[in-house]
């Protein structure tokens, strides 16, 4: 069953530096996602990307924030000065089309701040 | 997108099935009920969705009001790995899909 994937399953970075987390959507989904969850919160939408453009952001996904789709089948997220409180698991999510919304998330990737 | 209210917390015994209620009154006609759940900090899992009609498939089964106002998943026979977080989302059929995560029903199953 096709599944979306993502690396690294771990990070650890230290304040101000830059990461790059990355996904591999289902081949043929055309929309892409990205949330987050800080240990003990809820799941948070960042921002959802179709035709190679953003769709649609929360006031989370500020300047530090952007997305790109650089080949057929990556999707990246980055951040470029990270703070403490980046720190959270980083879910993507790829949806086929059409009315039904069924989107399906990765297994995430832990982000880790110092 | 309609809110949605789950209860916080739910024990089923192992073997039992497990039914998880969810209130979205101010749903409308063109929004989808969508379930999904989320075991330890894996990614949330897609269990199921529907409209207005029940829904059964090998994971779940989904029971609508007739009002739509509510509805409830129904997991036959629990099992210890059922043990998660469960969501109920309720979301519009045209836009672009952004899920919006409450707190979730946790479901622990006991042996």
């Amino acid at each position: 069953e096709p599944e979306v994937t993502q690396t690294p399953s771990h990070q650890v970075t230290q304040m101000g530096q830059e990461v790059i987390l990355r996904c591999v959507p289902i081949s043929n989904h055309l929309y892409f996602y990205w949330y987050r969850q800080i240990l003990g919160q809820k799941v948070e939408f960042l921002v959802s990307f179709y035709n190679n453009e953003i769709s649609e952001k929360s006031e989370i996904f500020d300047d530090q924030f952007s997305v790109e789709r650089p080949d057929g089948s990556n999707f990246t997220l980055k951040i470029r000065s990270t703070k403490l409180e980046d720190s959270a698991m980083y879910f993507c999510a790829s949806r086929l089309t059409g009315d039904q919304e069924t989107q399906y998330f990765g297994p995430g990737t832990r982000l880790l701040v110092l | 997108d309609a809110k949605t209210t789950q209860p916080p917390s739910m024990d089923c015994a192992e073997g039992r099935a497990a039914n998880l209620p969810c209130n979205h009154s101010t749903i409308s006609g063109n929004e989808y009920v969508y379930w999904y759940r989320q075991i330890h900090s894996q990614g949330p899992q897609y269990i199921i969705h529907g409209l207005k009609n029940n829904e059964t498939n090998e994971m779940a089964s989904l029971i609508i009001t007739e009002d739509r106002k509510s509805s409830t998943l129904i997991l036959p026979h629990a099992t210890l790995r059922d043990t998660a977080v469960y969501y109920c989302i309720v979301i519009r059929g045209t836009s672009y899909g952004k899920l919006t995560f409450g707190q979730g029903t946790i479901l622990t199953v006991h042996p």
